[in-house]
């Protein structure tokens, strides 16, 4: 059964910071791993999606890299702003299914 | 302007009452989807569908209910069976297997 597992719950960093966000599944049969942006009592907007043939995903400042060998992914965010402020989600889409698997989040807080 | 809008923003029920949960789209998605989202837990999928007329179940159907009989909309009932109702519910559409497209939510709370 696929688990979706993002590292850390919660981070803070200061204004201007470089930082990585993990996400890391059980299973390697992917067919696509999509990361999300949700601010509080909102729904999820979609950030990058990586398919399974790809390595990686970069749309401004955010980069986002996929390894299905070692069941990881990550999302990288440059100059990092007081409006980055967020809960990032990422999900998988599991080869041959349908139903989507999401973590639960990682909570980022950047302080001006 | 194409996205998906969910109504009402927010939902009250009694015990013993059935709801319906709204969901529309204009994106001319196949593929529509409800999930469940309780404090600090991931989504969970309740329902989904592929095709109109067509839906399957998710990892907690039990107590809701779904139709599907036309391609724009995917509304939810949240049963009296449903013993723990009080969550945000979001509904999604995508192309099949495809980049998902959430709509704004609707958060439920049981008086």
């Amino acid at each position: 059964k696929q688990e979706v597992t993002q590292i850390p719950a919660a981070l803070s960093v200061p204004e201007g910071e470089n930082l990585v966000l993990n996400c890391s599944f059980t299973d390697s049969a992917i067919y696509n791993l999509q990361w999300f942006r949700q601010d509080p009592g909102k729904g999820l907007t979609s950030l990058l999606l990586i398919q399974s043939s790809q390595r990686e995903q970069t749309s401004g400042r955010l980069n986002a890299s996929l390894d299905k060998s070692s069941g990881r992914s990550t999302l990288y965010i440059a100059a990092s702003q007081p409006g980055d402020s967020a809960t990032y989600l990422c999900a998988v889409i599991n080869t041959g299914g349908f139903k989507t698997i999401f973590g639960a989040g990682t909570r980022l807080f950047v302080k001006a | 302007d194409g996205g998906i809008t969910q109504s009402p923003k927010y939902l009250f029920r009694k015990e013993g009452q059935n709801v319906t949960l709204s969901c529309e789209q204009n994106l001319n998605h196949d593929a529509m989807y409800w999930y469940r989202q309780d404090p600090g837990q991931g989504l969970r999928l309740i329902y989904y569908s592929q095709i109109v007329n067509d839906f399957q179940k998710g990892d907690i159907a039990e107590g809701y209910s779904v139709s599907r009989e036309k391609k724009e909309s995917f509304p939810l009932t949240v049963t009296s069976a449903q013993k723990n109702p009080t969550a945000f519910y979001l509904c999604a559409s995508s192309i099949i297997n495809n980049e998902q497209f959430f709509g704004p939510g609707t958060r439920l709370t049981v008086l």
